[in-house]
Parts: C-alpha cells; sequence; structure tokens
C-alpha cells in the first residue's frame, strides 16, 4: 500500500532553513508527482509547490517564490522540501501528498512540525 | 489566483440528520475540485474529487455536486465519525487553493 513517511519534528531559528523529507513506498516513485502543504496552527491548508514525475518540474507558489525548493532522489524514493529564511510565521505542520491523478492530493504523509522560534 | 470561500464556518447538525457544505470559487474551475475531510492531529483524507467522484473506501453517504463556481459536500444520515473540518480545494489553476474550512460538530 502507498505510504508517505516523513522526517521528525524540527525547532529552528528565525532566518535559518529547514529541510523536510518525505519517504515513498508501495508504488514506483517516479511515476507520481509530489506536493506540499502546510497548515499554520487554526490556519487553512496552503499549497506550497510540487514536483512533477518523470522530469521533476517544480511549481511554486508565488507566495514561496525564492524560499521554497523541492527536490527528488529517485534512488532513495524521497522527496524533499526546503525552506530558507524562515520566520514565525512559517510555524506550521508540514505535509508531503501523492497524486492521485491529474494534480489531485490522494495520498498524505502523517505530517512534520516545524517550529521557529528565538 | 483563485479564492475558494467556504460556508458556513461552523455547521451544528445532529447524528442521523443531513448535513450540505458549500464551496464558491472567485473563478470558473470547470469541474476540478476536491473535498477533504480532517480531524484534529491528523492529516487531510481526500473525499471527493472532479467534483463528484468519491476515493475509494468513501461511503456512498458523500456526495459532492457542482462546476464552474459552485460546488456542495452533502453527507446524508451523519456518523458519529463524520464530525470534522472539510475543506475544498481547488486544482483548476496554480496556487492549488484551499478554502478556510467548514467544522461541522455535533448539535
Amino acid at each position: 500500500q502507498v505510504q508517505l513517511v516523513q522526517s521528525g519534528a524540527e525547532v529552528k531559528r528565525p532566518g535559518a532553513s529547514v529541510k523536510v523529507a518525505c519517504k515513498a513506498s508501495g508504488y514506483t516513485f517516479s511515476s507520481y508527482a509530489m506536493h506540499w502543504v502546510r497548515q499554520a496552527p487554526g490556519q487553512r491548508l496552503e499549497w506550497m509547490g510540487w514536483v512533477t514525475a518523470g522530469n521533476g518540474f517544480t511549481e511554486y507558489a508565488q507566495k514561496f517564490q525564492g524560499r521554497v525548493t523541492i527536490t527528488k532522489d529517485i534512488s532513495a524514493s524521497t522527496v524533499y522540501m526546503e525552506l530558507s529564511s524562515l520566520r514565525s510565521e512559517d510555524t506550521a505542520v508540514y505535509y508531503c501528498a501523492r497524486d492521485l491523478v491529474a494534480s489531485i492530493m490522494g495520498y498524505w504523509g502523517q505530517g512534520t512540525l516545524v517550529t521557529v522560534s528565538s | 489566483e483563485v479564492v475558494m470561500t467556504q460556508s458556513p464556518a461552523t455547521l451544528s447538525v445532529s447524528p442521523g440528520e443531513r448535513a450540505a457544505l458549500s464551496c464558491r470559487a472567485s473563478q470558473s474551475i470547470s469541474s476540478n475540485l476536491a473535498w477533504f475531510q480532517q480531524k484534529p492531529g491528523q492529516a487531510p483524507r481526500l473525499l471527493i474529487f472532479h467534483a463528484s467522484t468519491r476515493a475509494t473506501g468513501i461511503p456512498a453517504r458523500f456526495s459532492g455536486r457542482g462546476s464552474g463556481t459552485e460546488f456542495t459536500l452533502t453527507i446524508s444520515s451523519l456518523q458519529s465519525e463524520d464530525f470534522a473540518v472539510y475543506y475544498c480545494q481547488q486544482y483548476n489553476n496554480w496556487p492549488y487553493n484551499f478554502g478556510q474550512g467548514t467544522k461541522l460538530e455535533i448539535k
């Protein structure tokens, strides 16, 4: 069965960077796109960007342009999301979500809490 | 970008009754809309995609309808496990925005 297992919680200082991993199993890794979505405390879900299957094209929400980078390591079946220049407003749970088909987020990781605090 | 607006913010319904949740897009998104359920401390779960197609394993009491800018998620005969927060999300245009959520609570 499809499983997405994310790396553990992180605590970062303002201005630092964080890199969250999402290890996939149970399917052909290179055949599906992966999204990253975050949720600040008490807030709505927020789409950050995605990396497509195959050629690994990336698209990011304009809000995060210049600060977010999504990469994938096919040999490790892992997708990474790195967010730089962290500020307190970036405190959130970060989720990876695999395409079911055509941009539909059908499978989700368990979430990774990133806390930004001085 | 497409702004998604859900109503109401909170809906109080008794078990066994029917609930209807609304979602409006700021511009036409065709049928490129999904509904998710989220319980406290859990990741979202896909319920509906293409506005009206139930995801695998989702009970038939969940149904979706709509196209263009107006969408509805209906849950017939609410069960105790259905009380949660529901989000709509469009995947027609980047960024794939979500609505602010509707909290479905027990009356």
